[in-house]
């Protein structure tokens, strides 16, 4: 089945510490999107790509870094920079079929600051 | 900038009724609005999407419509069920990636 998928599901990071939450798609989609999401909130952008090798910073882009080299993959890295990492992130992905650039999500990574 | 609003913030309905969950927005150059369904520490499970040149999708017990010229959006479910209970979130698509923006949510309870 085509999905999206995210690890870990759950992880932990120590103040200063970089830490990277894998997203892998196989809908073959061009574009994939970072995005955070604090209780009680909606989702903020952190970072998006509409093609290898190529990404945009989103709203929240601050302490955070992707790369994009292939089409299936988009890590995101959270850095030392990031002062409150505590969130749940999701990964999402679109066709960029001018018909129907509806989105599909990841399961999400909770990440906790210990 | 876009920005999405989501009203009410909570609603808590009997099994049965009919309900009606509203979303805004304030840039009416979108591509497409689309509603997301997010159970407690889940991710979102897309429910509708509307293009832009739409007036509204159905699916099953949920209609969605669009009026992008007021700046709004409602999503209809009928016959509610305690299996609907989750937070409903809405999104307006815009700008050159199609990037989402989402409101905060409506935290839906059914009670049986």
């Amino acid at each position: 089945d085509g999905g999206i998928t995210q690890s870990p599901k759950y992880l932990f990071r120590k103040e200063g510490q970089n830490v990277t939450l894998s997203c892998e798609q196989n809908l073959n989609h061009d574009a994939m999107y970072w995005y955070r999401q604090d209780p009680g909130q909606g989702l903020r952008l952190i970072y998006y790509s509409q093609i290898v090798n190529d990404f945009q910073k989103g709203d929240i882009a601050e302490g955070y870094s992707v790369s994009r080299e292939k089409k299936e993959s988009f890590p995101l890295t959270v850095t030392s920079a990031q002062k409150n990492p505590t969130a749940f992130y999701l990964c999402a992905s679109s066709s960029r079929d001018r018909t129907n650039y509806g989105y599909t999500f990841g399961s999400g990574t909770r990440l906790t600051v210990v | 900038k876009q920005e999405v609003t989501q009203i009410p913030a909570a609603l808590s309905v009997p099994e049965g009724e009919n309900l009606v969950l509203n979303c805004s927005f304030t840039d009416s150059a979108i591509y497409n609005l689309q509603w997301f369904r997010q159970d407690p520490g889940k991710g979102l499970t897309s429910l509708l999407l509307i293009q832009s040149s739409q007036r509204e999708q159905t699916s099953g017990r949920l209609n969605a419509s669009l009026d992008k010229s007021s700046g709004r959006s409602t999503l209809y479910i009928a016959a509610s069920q305690p299996g609907d209970s989750a937070t409903y979130l809405c999104a307006a698509g815009s700008g050159s990636a199609r990037q989402l923006t989402f409101g905060s949510g409506t935290q839906l309870t059914v009670l049986p």
